[in-house]
C-alpha cells in the first residue's frame, strides 16, 4: 500500500541552528513531494515542493532532498528562527488528468529554543 | 495576498444533526477540496471538486458527506447526520490551473465539534 510517514514526532532546535525533518514514502508513482507548514489553529502552508526526477531543490532558507533510492525526503531549515515552531507534514502529490491528490504525513512538530 | 476563507470557524452540533461547513476559495482558482484532521493526526483528503462535480473522493467521504458550489464564489460541505468520530478540523483548499503541481491554498479551517 501507498503511505507517507515521519521519523520524529517532535524536533528541538536551538534558535540559530540548522534543523533537519525526516520523512520516508513508499509510493514511488507520486510526481511532487511537498513539505506543508502547519501553525497552531491555522491551515497547512505551502513551504516548498520538489518533482520526483529530482533530487534537490532549494528556497529561502529552505532545501528539500530527496532520495528515490531510499525513499526519503528531508527538509533542511537553515538559521532556524522561533517563527519556524510549528508542525510540518510531507506529503505527495499524484496528477492524474489535471487532477491532484495530496496525500500527508502525520507530522513532526519542530520547537524552537531561543 | 489572495486567500481562501472558511466559515464558521467553530461549529458545535449534537450528534444526528447535519453541519454544513462553508468555504469561499481564492476566486480564479478552478480547483477545490475538502480535507480533515482528527485531533493530534495527519491530514485527511476528504473530496477533490472541479467543473461542478465530484472528481475524487475519499473512503472517508461517504453517503454522508456531500458537496456544492451553490454560487461562484462559495464551496460547502455538508455531513447529513453528524456522528462523534465526524469531530475534527475542516480545511478548504483551492488552487488555479498555472500547472501539475501549482499550488493547493488552504484556508484557517472550521472546527467541528460533535457533543
Amino acid at each position: 500500500g501507498e503511505s507517507v510517514g515521519l521519523h520524529l514526532p517532535t524536533l528541538s532546535v536551538q534558535e540559530g541552528d540548522n534543523s533537519i525533518i525526516n520523512c520516508a514514502y513508499s509510493n514511488s508513482a507520486s510526481d511532487y513531494f511537498i513539505w506543508y507548514k502547519q501553525e497552531s489553529g491555522k491551515g497547512p502552508q505551502f513551504i516548498i515542493d520538489i518533482r520526483s526526477n529530482m533530487d534537490k531543490r532549494q528556497g529561502q532558507r529552505v532545501t528539500v532532498l530527496l532520495n528515490k533510492t531510499v525513499k526519503h525526503l528531508s527538509l533542511q531549515i537553515a538559521a532556524t528562527q522561533p517563527g519556524d515552531s510549528a508542525v510540518y507534514f510531507c506529503a505527495e502529490l499524484l496528477n492524474s488528468g489535471g487532477y491532484q491528490k495530496v496525500t500527508f504525513g502525520t507530522g513532526t512538530k519542530l520547537q524552537v529554543i531561543p | 495576498e489572495p486567500e481562501v476563507t472558511q466559515t464558521p470557524s467553530h461549529q458545535v452540533t449534537q450528534m444526528g444533526q447535519e453541519v454544513i461547513l462553508r468555504c469561499v476559495p481564492i476566486s480564479n482558482h478552478l480547483y477545490f477540496y475538502w480535507y480533515r484532521q482528527i485531533l493530534g493526526q495527519k491530514v485527511e483528503f476528504l473530496v477533490s471538486f472541479y467543473n461542478n462535480e465530484i472528481s475524487e473522493k475519499s473512503e472517508i467521504f461517504d453517503d454522508q458527506f456531500s458537496v456544492e458550489r451553490p454560487d461562484g464564489s462559495n464551496f460547502t460541505l455538508k455531513i447529513r447526520s453528524t456522528k462523534l468520530e465526524d469531530s475534527a478540523m475542516y480545511f478548504c483548499a483551492s488552487r488555479g490551473v498555472e500547472g501539475a503541481a501549482d499550488t493547493q491554498y488552504f484556508g484557517p479551517g472550521t472546527r467541528l465539534t460533535v457533543l
